[in-house]
C-alpha cells in the first residue's frame, strides 16, 4: 500500500534562518507531488507541484522553493524565512493530475 | 485564487442528526472532490464526482452536483461524534487551473 511520510511535524524557527521540509512517497511510482500552506482556520493554497523529477512547477510568487531530487521525494526549501511563512505545510501526492490526494500528517511552522 | 466556498463556516449538531454542507463555485468544472480534515491533521480525500454526474454514495455520504446552479452538497446521514471535523470542497477547473480548495465547513456532532 501507498504511503506518505512528512516530517518534522512541527517546527520552530527565527526569522532569516533556512528550510528544509521533506516529503517522501512509498508504494507508487511516478507520483505527482504537491506542497500546500494552510492558514489557520482556512482552506489550502497551492505552493507547487510536480509531475516528475526536476519539474516543478510554482503557483504564487514567494520566498519558498521546491525540488524534487528523486521519483518519490519532495522538498520544500527557503534560504531566509519570513515571518509570514509561518503556516501548516502540507504534502501530497496523487496518480492523476488533480484528482484524489493523498495527504501527508503536515508541518506546522512557527517563525519568530 | 478561492474557487469553492463552504456553506455553513459551522455546523453544530447532535450525534445521529444528518448534517448537510454546501459548496459554491464559480466557473465550468471537470470536477468537484469532498475531502475531511481532523485538527491539526492532513486531508482526507472523501468523494469526487464528475461534472457529468449529478449523485454519488459512499457509506453515510452523499455527494449532489447541480452543473447548473454551480453547487454541490455533502450530506452525511446518522452523524457521529467522530465525524467532527472541517470538510472541505475542491474544484479543478476546465480551465486548467490546479484543483482549488474552498475554506472550509467545522462540523462539531455534539455526543
Amino acid at each position: 500500500s501507498q504511503t506518505i511520510h512528512q516530517w518534522p511535524a512541527t517546527l520552530v524557527q527565527p526569522v532569516g534562518s533556512p528550510l528544509s521540509l521533506e516529503c517522501t512517497v512509498e508504494g507508487t511510482s511516478n507520483p505527482n507531488l504537491y506542497w500546500y500552506r494552510q492558514a489557520a482556520g482556512r482552506g489550502l493554497q497551492l505552493l507547487f507541484y510536480s509531475v516528475g523529477i526536476g519539474q516543478i512547477s510554482s503557483e504564487v510568487p514567494q520566498n519558498l522553493s521546491a525540488s524534487r531530487p528523486q521519483d518519490r521525494q519532495f522538498i520544500l526549501s527557503s534560504k531566509k524565512l519570513l515571518l509570514s511563512d509561518s503556516g501548516f505545510y502540507l504534502c501530497a501526492w496523487s496518480v492523476v493530475v488533480d484528482e484524489k490526494l493523498f495527504f501527508g500528517s503536515g508541518t506546522q511552522l512557527s517563525v519568530l | 485564487s478561492q474557487q469553492g466556498e463552504e456553506d455553513p463556516q459551522a455546523l453544530s449538531i447532535q450525534e445521529g442528526e444528518n448534517a448537510t454542507m454546501n459548496c459554491s463555485y464559480k466557473t465550468s468544472i471537470n470536477n468537484l472532490q469532498w475531502y475531511r480534515q481532523n485538527s491539526g491533521r492532513g486531508l482526507v480525500h472523501l468523494i469526487l464526482i464528475r461534472s457529468n454526474e449529478r449523485e454519488k454514495h459512499s457509506g453515510r455520504l452523499r455527494v449532489t452536483l447541480d452543473t447548473s446552479k454551480k453547487s454541490s452538497s455533502l450530506l452525511i446521514t446518522a452523524s457521529r461524534a467522530a465525524d467532527t471535523a472541517s470538510y472541505f470542497c475542491a474544484t479543478e477547473e476546465t480551465s486548467g487551473s490546479r484543483l482549488t480548495f474552498g475554506e472550509g465547513t467545522q462540523l462539531t456532532v455534539n455526543p
